[in-house]
């Protein structure tokens, strides 16, 4: 069983047009989260949800939308591609507690053409 | 301010050396963890190990050990007969305890030679 899974694991597009890459986590975990990984392999956080809260906002520009229809699931939409966009998008989840555990899901290639 | 710095681009290693990645980090935090990931060419990150702040105990793992030095603020990876699967990009990291968020390194590119 994957516990952390997000959709499509490749996509490229245009400029200019809208996409979605979907996440889900199979783990239980609260937290949830979208990082972004340059050309560069630097990766940082674009986002954060707990329980269905935004609660991390890492000043991304608003043509990225994160939607969390439930905990188990965090969506990141992303209006009017441009070049700067494409990257690796990562998901990921995590619980705080004594187990405190960080799972990453395989990532989703992003070109923009 | 919050950072991790792996000063280290990239290695380069002959098949059973031995190698150690650098991971210093800056926090203010008393309560934080830091945590290490692996990134073969496949590209997927795969965890290592998490440490909480309040355990400096060193960790081993069959080839691999962790020196965690509060005192230093370092938290280094060793790999100890390197093998040529263990080429990859490696990320330490730093979880504040307030936020949740991963605050990583530059990554460091290993690569080992047969």
């Amino acid at each position: 069983d994957t516990a952390v899974s997000q959709t499509p694991k490749y996509l490229v597009t245009q400029m200019g047009n809208d996409k979605s890459i979907k996440c889900e986590q199979n783990l239980g975990h609260d937290t949830m989260y979208w990082y972004k990984q340059d050309s560069k392999k630097f990766l940082k956080i674009m986002f954060s949800y707990n329980n269905k809260e935004l609660i991390i906002n890492e000043t991304v520009p608003n043509r990225f939308s994160p939607k969390s229809p439930d905990k188990a699931h965090l969506n990141l939409h992303i209006n009017s591609l441009e070049l700067g966009d494409s990257a690796v998008y990562f998901c990921a989840s995590s619980q705080r507690g004594r187990n405190y555990g960080y799972t990453f899901g395989s990532g989703t290639r992003l070109t923009v053409v | 301010a919050q950072k991790v710095t792996q000063a280290q681009t990239e290695i380069s290693v002959v098949e059973k050396e031995d190698v150690t990645l650098d991971c210093v980090y800056e926090t203010r935090d008393t309560t934080y963890y830091l945590f290490w990931y692996k990134q073969p060419p496949s590209g997927e990150l795969v965890f290592l190990i998490r440490r909480n702040s309040f355990d400096e105990q060193n960790e081993i793992s069959g080839r691999y050990s962790w020196n965690f030095q509060k005192s230093t603020s370092s938290f280094n990876f060793t790999i100890t007969a390197s093998q040529v699967v263990d080429s990859a990009v490696y990320f330490c990291a730093l979880s504040p305890s307030n936020t949740g968020k991963l605050i990583f390194g530059q990554g460091t590119t290993l690569q080992v030679k047969p």
